[in-house]
């Protein structure tokens, strides 16, 4: 059974640098077959896209957010991490970590992937304040 | 970014009832849509992908249909355990978008 667990400050001070980590146990991060994924939920902004890494380190950021984020990936720890810099009060969230699968299709006689995220975190809540 | 809108934003069923969620892509996705369920303290569920593909586990009143810009949810025989918010996301585009949620109460 897969499964994905955040950890983390719950606090961080504004200007400062909020990281969090994924530890994944059940699938290896190092598999080609998926991708990592940070997602964040707030009740001003709902549910978020924040990006996602692939197993080589490969990455795709919320345009955004990517001035600020990075994610990342470590294999030999099967857990994968992000950093936001300059947090304010706006990036005060829930942030879930989840495992990107995709199905893959024909479409207009190409292999088409249909992603989605299968397996999350519980999710780990973040205050920015200072 | 691509923009999904939800409606209702809540709804009151009836144990037994047969509910049906609209989902609206602002362009074109195809069939590049989930849905998403989520109770509260909890991380989303998914439920469906690709529009119409019911994930492993989930119960077959659960189903979906829809494609291009115009999407359902649809709920057969609402159970207890079905109460909770419902969320779709297009993963046609990055970054990802998600609808801004169908809170389901009960009646």
């Amino acid at each position: 059974q897969v499964q994905l667990q955040e950890s983390g400050p719950g606090l961080v001070r504004p200007s400062e640098t909020l990281s969090l980590t994924c530890g994944v146990s059940g699938a290896p991060v190092s598999s080609s077959l998926y991708y990592w994924m940070w997602v964040r939920q707030s009740p001003g902004k709902g549910l978020e896209f924040i990006g996602y890494v692939n197993n080589n380190g490969i990455t795709n950021y919320s345009p955004s957010l990517k001035s600020r984020i990075t994610i990342s990936v470590n294999t030999s720890k099967n857990q994968f991490s992000l950093k936001v810099n300059s947090v304010t009060a706006a990036d005060t969230a829930v942030y879930f970590c989840a495992r990107v699968k995709w199905t893959t299709m024909m479409k207009s006689h190409f292999e088409t992937r249909f992603y989605h995220m299968d397996v999350w975190g519980k999710g780990s809540t973040v205050i920015v304040s200072s | 970014d691509i923009q999904m809108t939800q409606s209702p934003p809540s709804l009151s069923a009836s144990l037994g009832d047969r509910v049906t969620i609209s989902c609206r892509a602002g362009q074109n996705i195809d069939t590049f849509l989930n849905w998403y369920q989520q109770k509260p303290g909890e991380a989303p569920q998914l439920l469906i992908s690709a529009a119409s593909t019911l994930q492993s586990g989930v119960p077959s009143r659960f189903s979906g249909s829809g494609s291009g810009t115009e999407f359902t949810l649809t709920i057969d025989t609402v159970q207890r355990e079905d109460f909770a918010t419902y969320f779709c996301q297009q993963s046609s585009l990055t970054p990802w978008t998600f609808g801004q949620g169908t809170k389901m109460e009960i009646k």
